[in-house]
């Protein structure tokens, strides 16, 4: 069974640009997570959908970060523009489903690095 | 506010000796909690886990103790390897969505 897929696994750009992420997670998953893990921080969850919809974006930063997961498949993390401080690995996980007792799959994670 | 705390942000061990890593919560609502490993340029894989209506579970070399009253989990590996040498993330849920917060992690050095 394929694992989650993430590209790019590399970004280095400079502040005030914009980058994209691409998720493709296990095939049959229905449940999506992108997580921010700052150097020396446990991943922090930004946003999970459950299909195409959105069910937790709470800790997503609105202003600059967006996602999409479109047909409930793939899914892509968006900044604009980037700030020094977003600097990071963003991870992606999926699940069959929600709730607690769903074990969540993690790709390779991006390194974004902010200059 | 951390409501999921490893206060060892490293442990080295002799191969074939016991590793005990430690986590802490604040949260009385968290009742299931994971132990993710994860080696350099990977993403984390979930390791083991425990329901807070327990107060062990094993897994062959793995196992997880949880102490409620105290908000206390522990992990041990015995005998460790050195193939056991990664950042151990603690994690906790408690939402009706199953969303982990996680630990700061402890990076466990196995010395052949």
């Amino acid at each position: 069974e394929a694992g989650v897929a993430q590209s790019p696994r590399y970004k280095i750009i400079e502040k005030r640009q914009s980058v994209a992420f691409w998720c493709n997670p296990i095939s049959g998953h229905a449940t999506l997570y992108w997580y921010q893990q700052i150097l020396g921080q446990g991943p922090k969850l930004l946003i999970q959908f459950q299909n195409n919809g959105v069910v937790d974006d709470s800790q997503l930063p609105k202003d600059r970060f967006s996602a999409e997961r479109l047909k409930g498949v793939d899914s892509t993390l968006k900044i604009q523009p980037a700030k020094l401080e977003d600097s990071a690995v963003y991870l992606c996980a999926s699940s069959l489903g929600s709730g607690t007792y769903n074990e969540q799959f993690f790709g390779p994670g991006t390194r974004l690095t902010v200059l | 506010d951390q409501q999921v705390k490893q206060n060892s942000p490293s442990l080295s061990v002799q191969e074939g000796r016991i590793s005990i890593l430690n986590c802490d919560y604040t949260n009385s609502m968290f009742d299931y909690f994971l132990w993710y490993k994860k080696y350099p340029a990977e993403g984390p894989t979930f390791l083991i886990s425990i329901s807070s209506i327990k107060d062990k579970n094993e897994d062959g070399r793995f196992t997880v103790f949880l102490n409620k009253s105290a908000k206390h989990l522990s992990l041990h590996i015995v005998p460790s390897q050195p193939g056991d040498s990664a950042v151990y993330f603690c994690a906790a849920s408690g939402g009706s969505q199953g969303n982990l917060i996680f630990g700061k992690g402890t990076k466990l050095s196995v010395k052949p």
